[in-house]
């Protein structure tokens, strides 16, 4: 169980344009998802919390603009990089946690975007 | 501001050897704490977490962490590691105070073990 897919799993883009990744919870109902970067041999550096039904709260420094989260329903987030540069290649991590669970979270297996 | 802090960049070790990864935190209130693991090419992984109670909390694998409060501190051993251990290792606060969902991560030990 608390099985956490992403899709695309990597992508490669033109700079200007707009790419959508999706999150998804696929076994249990997630109120809170997380959008996480990571970058080589660095840490996972939290950008935004989406909750379900309402605004995300973006982490100082995370443009919001730039990066928008949509989370309409409790197993699906999406984020979508809009006029994609080549500074926002990067692998993209989600997680959630459960509605009745703790505080612990439960990752995607992670998008890599390219933008060229 | 909270903070992980993981001194061990990079560690290896034989296979059968003993480890320890630290993980020191700062923030003086409630925590809970997570150790994750991110197998080559594959997705984060809980491996073991504290909330509350007994400070040595046992994971999967054979790993165990222990908390120890005046320290700070939140390391992870495992008595004798395998091949199969191979990973990077992930240490994650929550601070329960700040009536938040986040976790703050280290910056990540990379384990390497060797037949």
């Amino acid at each position: 169980g608390a099985v956490v897919s992403q899709h695309p799993s990597r992508v490669i883009c033109k700079s200007g344009t707009s790419v959508k990744i999706e999150c998804r919870s696929l076994d249990f109902q997630a109120t809170t998802m997380f959008w996480y970067r990571q970058f080589p041999k660095k840490s996972l550096m939290l950008m935004a919390t989406s909750n379900e039904g309402s605004k995300a709260t973006y982490e100082q420094g995370v443009e919001k603009d730039k990066f928008l989260i949509n989370h309409a329903s409790l197993t699906l987030s999406t984020l979508t990089v809009t006029s994609a540069h080549p500074e926002d290649s990067s692998f993209y991590i989600c997680s959630a946690r459960e509605v009745t669970g703790g505080y612990e979270q439960y990752f995607g297996p992670g998008t890599r975007l390219t933008v060229t | 501001a909270q903070s992980v802090s993981q001194h061990n960049h990079h560690v290896i070790l034989s296979e059968a050897a003993s480890l320890e990864l630290g993980c020191n935190y700062s923030y003086g209130g409630t925590v809970n704490l997570f150790w994750y693991v991110q197998y080559p090419g594959q997705h984060l992984q809980l491996l073991l977490k504290y909330f509350s109670g007994d400070p040595l909390v046992k994971g999967i694998k054979g790993f165990e962490a222990e908390f120890i409060k005046s320290k700070f501190s939140f390391n992870l051993r495992k008595p004798s590691v395998q091949w199969s251990d191979t990973a990077e290792y992930f240490c994650a606060v929550n601070a329960q105070s700040y009536n938040t969902d986040k976790l703050i991560f280290g910056t990540g030990t990379r384990l390497q073990v060797f037949p």
